[in-house]
Protein backbone atom coordinates (compact mmCIF):
# COMPACT_ATOMS: atom_id res chain seq x y z
CA UNK A 1 0.00 0.00 0.00
CA UNK A 2 2.29 2.79 -1.21
CA UNK A 3 -0.62 5.85 -0.39
CA UNK A 4 -0.18 8.92 -2.19
CA UNK A 5 2.65 8.40 -4.97
CA UNK A 6 4.35 11.96 -6.48
CA UNK A 7 6.31 11.88 -9.27
CA UNK A 8 9.26 13.39 -10.21
CA UNK A 9 10.97 14.37 -7.06
CA UNK A 10 12.84 17.34 -8.18
CA UNK A 11 12.92 19.19 -11.05
CA UNK A 12 14.47 22.35 -12.96
CA UNK A 13 12.29 24.29 -15.73
CA UNK A 14 13.36 27.32 -17.91
CA UNK A 15 11.18 30.16 -17.79
CA UNK A 16 7.96 29.44 -20.32
CA UNK A 17 8.51 25.59 -20.28
CA UNK A 18 5.31 23.42 -19.38
CA UNK A 19 5.26 20.49 -17.77
CA UNK A 20 3.25 17.59 -15.61
CA UNK A 21 3.29 17.04 -11.90
CA UNK A 22 1.97 13.35 -11.27
CA UNK A 23 0.13 12.44 -8.34
CA UNK A 24 -1.30 8.65 -7.43
CA UNK A 25 -3.18 7.48 -4.61
CA UNK A 26 -3.93 3.70 -4.11
CA UNK A 27 -6.56 4.20 -1.09
CA UNK A 28 -9.49 4.55 -2.97
CA UNK A 29 -9.80 8.25 -1.92
CA UNK A 30 -12.58 11.02 -3.54
CA UNK A 31 -10.80 13.78 -2.38
CA UNK A 32 -7.41 15.15 -3.92
CA UNK A 33 -5.57 18.28 -3.94
CA UNK A 34 -2.41 20.03 -4.86
CA UNK A 35 -0.78 22.26 -2.19
CA UNK A 36 2.16 24.38 -2.61
CA UNK A 37 4.75 25.28 0.24
CA UNK A 38 6.95 28.35 0.31
CA UNK A 39 9.48 29.26 3.32
CA UNK A 40 8.10 31.19 5.89
CA UNK A 41 4.09 30.55 4.56
CA UNK A 42 1.75 27.70 5.30
CA UNK A 43 1.13 25.46 2.51
CA UNK A 44 -1.61 26.50 0.10
CA UNK A 45 -4.47 25.02 -1.66
CA UNK A 46 -3.79 25.14 -5.89
CA UNK A 47 -6.91 22.98 -6.80
CA UNK A 48 -9.17 20.10 -5.54
CA UNK A 49 -10.81 17.43 -6.45
CA UNK A 50 -13.76 15.74 -5.27
CA UNK A 51 -13.76 12.92 -7.58
CA UNK A 52 -13.00 11.84 -11.10
CA UNK A 53 -14.39 14.07 -13.48
CA UNK A 54 -14.84 16.75 -10.86
CA UNK A 55 -12.08 19.88 -10.56
CA UNK A 56 -12.40 23.30 -8.66
CA UNK A 57 -10.25 26.39 -7.55
CA UNK A 58 -8.19 27.12 -4.71
CA UNK A 59 -6.58 29.92 -3.11
CA UNK A 60 -3.62 29.57 -5.72
CA UNK A 61 -4.93 28.52 -8.97
CA UNK A 62 -3.63 30.85 -11.30
CA UNK A 63 -0.80 29.03 -13.99
CA UNK A 64 -2.02 25.85 -13.54
CA UNK A 65 -4.23 23.25 -14.76
CA UNK A 66 -6.10 19.96 -13.43
CA UNK A 67 -8.34 17.37 -14.77
CA UNK A 68 -9.59 14.17 -13.05
CA UNK A 69 -10.01 11.15 -15.48
CA UNK A 70 -9.92 8.27 -13.04
CA UNK A 71 -10.22 8.06 -9.00
CA UNK A 72 -6.20 7.29 -8.64
CA UNK A 73 -4.86 10.43 -10.70
CA UNK A 74 -4.84 13.83 -10.22
CA UNK A 75 -2.29 15.68 -12.08
CA UNK A 76 -0.67 19.17 -12.19
CA UNK A 77 0.18 21.12 -15.41
CA UNK A 78 1.88 24.16 -15.08
CA UNK A 79 1.11 25.97 -18.52
CA UNK A 80 4.10 28.33 -18.52
CA UNK A 81 6.34 28.24 -15.66
CA UNK A 82 7.21 31.79 -14.11
CA UNK A 83 10.13 31.65 -11.49
CA UNK A 84 7.10 32.93 -9.09
CA UNK A 85 6.30 29.15 -9.39
CA UNK A 86 9.74 27.89 -7.76
CA UNK A 87 8.40 26.17 -4.63
CA UNK A 88 7.64 22.82 -3.49
CA UNK A 89 4.35 20.98 -4.65
CA UNK A 90 2.27 18.54 -2.39
CA UNK A 91 -0.24 16.08 -3.19
CA UNK A 92 -3.06 14.92 -0.85
CA UNK A 93 -5.92 12.67 -0.58
CA UNK A 94 -8.67 12.01 1.76
CA UNK A 95 -12.38 10.43 2.03
CA UNK A 96 -14.85 13.48 2.64
CA UNK A 97 -16.02 14.80 5.70
CA UNK A 98 -19.18 12.50 5.34
CA UNK A 99 -17.59 9.72 5.70
CA UNK A 100 -17.77 7.46 8.86
CA UNK A 101 -14.02 7.16 8.28
CA UNK A 102 -11.18 9.02 9.22
CA UNK A 103 -10.61 12.21 7.06
CA UNK A 104 -7.32 13.32 7.49
CA UNK A 105 -5.25 14.19 4.40
CA UNK A 106 -2.56 11.93 3.93
CA UNK A 107 0.04 13.74 1.53
CA UNK A 108 3.00 12.41 -0.85
CA UNK A 109 6.61 13.12 -0.78
CA UNK A 110 6.36 16.73 -2.79
CA UNK A 111 7.91 17.84 -6.10
CA UNK A 112 10.99 19.83 -5.76
CA UNK A 113 10.59 22.58 -8.40
CA UNK A 114 13.13 25.33 -9.91
CA UNK A 115 12.03 27.86 -12.66
CA UNK A 116 14.82 29.47 -13.73
CA UNK B 1 -11.17 34.79 6.46
CA UNK B 2 -10.22 31.83 8.18
CA UNK B 3 -6.68 31.96 9.92
CA UNK B 4 -3.92 30.07 11.78
CA UNK B 5 -1.15 31.45 13.03
CA UNK B 6 1.54 29.11 15.26
CA UNK B 7 3.69 30.35 17.80
CA UNK B 8 7.17 30.38 17.89
CA UNK B 9 8.62 29.63 14.80
CA UNK B 10 11.36 27.95 16.31
CA UNK B 11 11.90 26.49 19.49
CA UNK B 12 15.34 24.66 20.74
CA UNK B 13 15.21 22.35 23.44
CA UNK B 14 17.34 20.16 25.84
CA UNK B 15 16.85 16.42 25.78
CA UNK B 16 13.89 16.00 28.29
CA UNK B 17 13.20 19.45 28.36
CA UNK B 18 8.98 19.87 27.90
CA UNK B 19 7.44 22.47 26.20
CA UNK B 20 4.29 23.73 24.44
CA UNK B 21 3.63 25.08 20.57
CA UNK B 22 0.84 26.82 20.04
CA UNK B 23 -1.87 27.30 16.94
CA UNK B 24 -4.24 30.43 17.21
CA UNK B 25 -7.11 29.88 14.98
CA UNK B 26 -10.13 31.75 13.35
CA UNK B 27 -12.78 29.96 11.45
CA UNK B 28 -16.20 30.02 10.70
CA UNK B 29 -16.99 26.64 11.41
CA UNK B 30 -14.33 24.38 12.42
CA UNK B 31 -14.63 20.66 11.17
CA UNK B 32 -11.61 19.63 12.57
CA UNK B 33 -8.28 21.07 13.92
CA UNK B 34 -5.06 18.55 12.26
CA UNK B 35 -1.36 18.44 13.65
CA UNK B 36 0.76 17.06 11.08
CA UNK B 37 4.80 15.98 11.49
CA UNK B 38 7.10 17.21 8.44
CA UNK B 39 10.75 16.31 8.32
CA UNK B 40 13.22 17.82 5.76
CA UNK B 41 12.12 16.90 2.39
CA UNK B 42 9.39 14.76 3.28
CA UNK B 43 5.64 15.19 3.26
CA UNK B 44 3.68 16.06 6.08
CA UNK B 45 2.55 13.29 8.30
CA UNK B 46 -0.68 13.20 10.19
CA UNK B 47 -0.39 13.42 13.83
CA UNK B 48 -3.81 14.05 15.68
CA UNK B 49 -7.65 15.65 14.81
CA UNK B 50 -8.94 17.56 17.43
CA UNK B 51 -12.94 18.42 16.79
CA UNK B 52 -14.53 20.16 20.06
CA UNK B 53 -13.37 22.23 22.72
CA UNK B 54 -12.03 20.23 25.74
CA UNK B 55 -10.67 17.29 23.30
CA UNK B 56 -7.04 15.76 24.31
CA UNK B 57 -5.76 13.30 22.25
CA UNK B 58 -2.47 11.77 23.17
CA UNK B 59 0.57 9.66 21.08
CA UNK B 60 3.99 9.00 22.66
CA UNK B 61 5.46 12.01 23.98
CA UNK B 62 2.97 14.31 21.65
CA UNK B 63 -0.14 15.54 23.33
CA UNK B 64 -2.57 17.54 21.67
CA UNK B 65 -5.72 19.83 23.14
CA UNK B 66 -8.14 22.04 21.74
CA UNK B 67 -10.17 25.55 22.92
CA UNK B 68 -12.08 27.55 21.09
CA UNK B 69 -9.35 29.84 20.03
CA UNK B 70 -6.04 27.88 19.96
CA UNK B 71 -4.57 24.29 20.61
CA UNK B 72 -1.38 23.35 22.29
CA UNK B 73 1.00 20.64 20.96
CA UNK B 74 2.57 19.61 24.73
CA UNK B 75 5.59 17.48 23.98
CA UNK B 76 6.67 16.07 27.11
CA UNK B 77 10.52 14.61 27.94
CA UNK B 78 11.46 15.57 24.14
CA UNK B 79 14.26 13.21 22.01
CA UNK B 80 16.48 14.47 19.41
CA UNK B 81 14.18 11.96 17.11
CA UNK B 82 11.28 14.81 17.81
CA UNK B 83 12.82 17.33 15.63
CA UNK B 84 10.98 18.31 13.02
CA UNK B 85 9.18 20.96 11.73
CA UNK B 86 4.79 20.71 13.15
CA UNK B 87 1.93 21.78 11.04
CA UNK B 88 -1.70 23.20 12.18
CA UNK B 89 -4.34 23.62 9.90
CA UNK B 90 -7.87 23.85 10.67
CA UNK B 91 -10.65 22.66 8.20
CA UNK B 92 -13.38 24.81 8.30
CA UNK B 93 -16.79 25.30 6.65
CA UNK B 94 -17.88 24.64 2.74
CA UNK B 95 -18.40 21.68 1.03
CA UNK B 96 -14.65 20.61 0.54
CA UNK B 97 -12.10 19.12 3.03
CA UNK B 98 -10.04 21.97 2.59
CA UNK B 99 -7.53 22.90 4.92
CA UNK B 100 -5.97 26.26 5.92
CA UNK B 101 -2.49 25.60 7.01
CA UNK B 102 -0.17 27.99 9.82
CA UNK B 103 3.58 28.17 8.76
CA UNK B 104 4.94 25.63 11.07
CA UNK B 105 6.88 25.59 14.40
CA UNK B 106 10.50 24.24 13.77
CA UNK B 107 11.40 22.32 17.07
CA UNK B 108 14.88 21.10 17.09
CA UNK B 109 15.81 18.95 20.50
CA UNK B 110 19.77 18.58 21.28
CA UNK B 111 21.34 15.69 23.21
Amino acid sequence: NAGVTQTPKFQVLKTGQSMTLQCAQDMNHEYMSWYRQDPGMGLRLIHYSVGAGITDQGEVPNGYNVSRSTTEDFPLRLLSAAPSQTSVYFCASSLPTSSSGNTEAFFGQGTRLTVV
Amino acid sequence: EDQVTQSPEALRLQEGESSSLNCSYTVSGLRGLFWYRQDPGKGPEFLFTLYSAGEEKEKERLKATLTKKESFLHITAPKPEDSATYLCAVRGGGGYNKLIFGAGTRLAVHP
